[in-house]
């Protein structure tokens, strides 16, 4: 049975600095994995998705890499801003539409 | 705004109610999701819709009883609930395939009293 951690489950760093998220599953047979921001008490909003394929995926400030074989994918974020203080989702899909979570890191970047 | 509307966004309803969440998207996608995320626990996967098809209930009580009407409407009923059962509820959307991209709606933040 896949299981998803996340490490730490909570992060504060001042702005400006850079910072990585870690996520990592039991079981390398994935099909995608995404990263998503949760704001308290709202939805999710899809940052990343990585095809099993990929080793990595860009978007502004944010990067994320995926290493299949050591069940790992990290969420780098630059210049961290008070804006991106949310929690960080991963989930890996496992090929039958479904996507398995992990429980989150919840950032606060302090101003 | 991810193409997902959930509604309604707040409910609160007693344990001898009956009461329904709605989902809609309008991305063209043909499988919808219900997640429950609980506090401190990681989202649960409830049901899964292939095609207005249900193609996965993760062992959810029979209180909770989800209904597709056609690929881009989802509907979860809601029957003598318990307190535990309060939880923000999730909906999401994708296409079927492997590779797929799964898009959130905003949740419904439902209490159970």
């Amino acid at each position: 049975k896949q299981e998803v951690t996340q490490i730490p489950a909570a992060l504060s760093v001042p702005e400006g600095e850079n910072l990585v998220l870690n996520c990592s599953f039991t079981d390398s047979a994935i099909y995608n994995l995404q990263w998503f921001r949760q704001d308290p008490g709202k939805g999710l909003t899809s940052l990343l998705l990585i095809q099993s394929s990929q080793r990595e995926q860009t978007s502004g400030r944010l990067n994320a890499s995926l290493d299949k074989s050591s069940g790992r994918s990290t969420l780098y974020i630059a210049a961290s801003q008070p804006g991106d203080s949310a929690t960080y989702l991963c989930a890996v899909g496992d090929g039958t539409y479904k996507y398995i979570f992990g429980t989150g890191t919840r950032l606060k970047v302090l101003a | 705004e991810t193409g997902v509307t959930q509604t309604p966004r707040h409910l609160v309803m007693g344990m001898t109610n009956k009461k329904s969440l709605k989902c809609e998207q309008h991305l063209g996608h043909n499988a919808m999701y219900w997640y429950k995320q609980s506090a401190k626990k990681p989202l649960e996967l409830m049901f899964v819709y292939n095609f207005k098809e249900q193609t996965e209930n993760n062992s959810v009580p029979s209180r909770f009883s989800p209904e597709c009407p056609n690929s881009s409407h989802l509907f979860l009923h809601l029957h003598t609930l318990q307190p535990e059962d309060s939880a923000l509820y999730l909906c999401a959307s994708s296409q079927v395939t492997v590779d797929t991209e799964a898009f959130f709606g905003q949740g419904t933040r439902l209490t159970v009293v």
